[in-house]
């Protein structure tokens, strides 16, 4: 058990709709990332949050959207849904500390299985 | 913009035997991490073992070592005395300080033979 908890574990739904991913980090973590893994693929980076900032974004789609609560708790909306957006949907959270000597291990979650149908 | 290369879709290791695995990135970055993570069939993501840049040194964690070639930007990943658990995918990462951006590469699918 990484620590960290992501809600639900499996989502059905339809094309067009709008889904609400969620991921509690670890405790102490103050940074969390969001992926998408479909089926068979590597992990593609979406978002990153930094204390409730948005930190770094990769290749996330304008119908996809994320926040960080002031609880640190993270959700990825996901709108207009179509077929492609099937995958499975990891959350990861890490310390981020700028001094040199940190490492930085991210601790992922055990993702949302979205299917739309 | 900075890349990962895992150029081997998937691997075969007899139990017992050594097996390594290729990874290749690229950066003009000076400070950042590469990471190996394990997914096994369960999807769960694993940290195998880490590397910070600046350490010539390359880690070691009990059967898992990396051989880290900084200037040829080659990360690889030697599991020893192969396990039928550590059948997986394996992903090579990267993370750099300055954009905080993680990338991984495709993985590589390790398959353990009794």
């Amino acid at each position: 058990d990484s620590g960290v908890t992501q809600t639900p574990k499996h989502l059905i739904t339809a094309t067009g709709q709008r889904v609400t991913l969620r991921c509690s980090p670890r405790s102490g973590d103050l940074s969390v990332y969001w992926y998408q893994q479909s089926l068979d693929q590597g992990l593609q980076f979406l978002i990153q949050y930094y204390n409730g900032e948005e930190r770094a974004k990769g290749n996330i789609l304008e119908r996809f959207s994320a926040q960080q609560f002031p609880d640190l708790h993270s959700e990825l909306n996901l709108s207009s849904l179509e077929l492609g957006d099937s995958a499975l949907y990891f959350c990861a959270s890490s310390v981020v500390d700028q001094a040199h000597s940190s490492y930085n291990e991210q601790f992922f979650g055990p993702g949302t299985r979205l299917t739309v149908l | 913009a900075q890349t990962v290369t895992q150029s081997q879709p998937e691997m075969s290791v007899q139990e017992a035997e050594t097996v390594t695995l290729s990874c290749t990135y690229d950066t003009s970055e000076s400070d950042y991490y590469l990471f190996w993570y394990k997914q096994p069939p369960s999807r769960q993501m694993i940290l195998v073992i880490r590397q910070e840049a600046y350490k010539q040194q390359n880690a070691t964690e009990n059967r898992f070592s990396v051989n880290f070639q900084k200037a040829a930007k080659s990360f690889s990943l030697k599991i020893s005395d192969s396990q039928l658990g550590d059948a997986a995918m394996y992903f090579c990462a990267y993370w750099e300080e300055r954009t905080y951006k993680y990338i991984f590469g495709t993985g590589t699918r390790l398959k353990v033979l009794a």
